[in-house]
């Protein structure tokens, strides 16, 4: 079975400081990583994904990942955060192969950003 | 596309009560999540449909909770009877051969008291 460990419950950082929110997996089999951010009241939206290739991934928003094999990681960053970017933030994986097509998730990351 | 469309989105009842909810997947999705989010557990998975087949149900609680999908655009959850522990934002999601991700729902509060 995979699992995701985000080691960071809580994070505050004031605007326009960078931000890194670590996130760990474990799974015997190769994944899919992905990051999804979820606004207050609302649902998950999908940040973005490593499928495979490059191993940095941008999002349209300025955030990137990078998928690093040895470490079994794959943190967030974002160079300059701003206040929208207040919400809180999941990981997660999806087996590669077979027909489990379900995402296992972390316990999230609440991002807060102080003006 | 409207996207994943859940009702409703807030539900408020009495322990004891049935309780149901609605899921309409993205149109032409044949993947279906059912996820639960609390404070103290995180996100969930509840069941998994395939094509309208339940494929993985180890995550329910308990047999209080069921679910179906009687047909490719459509998924209920209903908890009989319904506890006060059950009280958390239940959230459908879909997704489709070809794509990696899934879609979420904007989820349902439900409270029970």
């Amino acid at each position: 079975a995979q699992s995701v460990t985000q080691l960071d419950s809580q994070v505050p950082v004031f605007e326009e400081a960078p931000v890194e929110l670590r996130c760990n997996y474990s799974s015997s089999v190769s994944v899919y990583l992905f990051w999804y951010v979820q606004y207050p009241n609302q649902g998950l939206q999908l940040l973005l994904k490593y499928l495979s290739g490059s191993t940095l991934v941008e999002s349209i928003n300025g955030f990137e990942a990078e998928f690093n094999k040895s470490q079994t990681s794959f943190h967030l960053r974002k160079p300059s955060v701003h206040i929208s970017d207040t919400a809180e933030y999941f990981c997660a994986v999806r087996l590669t192969s077979g027909s489990a097509r379900q995402l296992t998730f972390g316990s999230g990351t609440q991002l807060t950003v102080l003006p | 596309d409207a996207g994943v469309i859940q009702s409703p989105r807030h539900e408020v009842t009495e322990m004891g009560q049935e309780v149901t909810l609605r899921c309409k997947p993205i149109s032409g999705h044949n993947s279906l999540f059912w996820y639960r989010q609390t404070m103290m557990r995180g996100l969930e998975l509840l069941i998994y449909f395939n094509n309208n087949v339940p494929i993985d149900d180890s995550g329910m609680p308990e047999d209080r909770f069921s679910a179906k999908m009687p047909n490719a655009s459509f998924s209920t959850l209903k908890i009989q009877p319904s506890e006060p522990r059950d009280s958390a934002v239940y959230f459908c999601a879909s997704s489709a051969t070809g794509y990696t991700e899934a879609f979420f729902g904007q989820g349902t509060r439900l409270t029970v008291v």
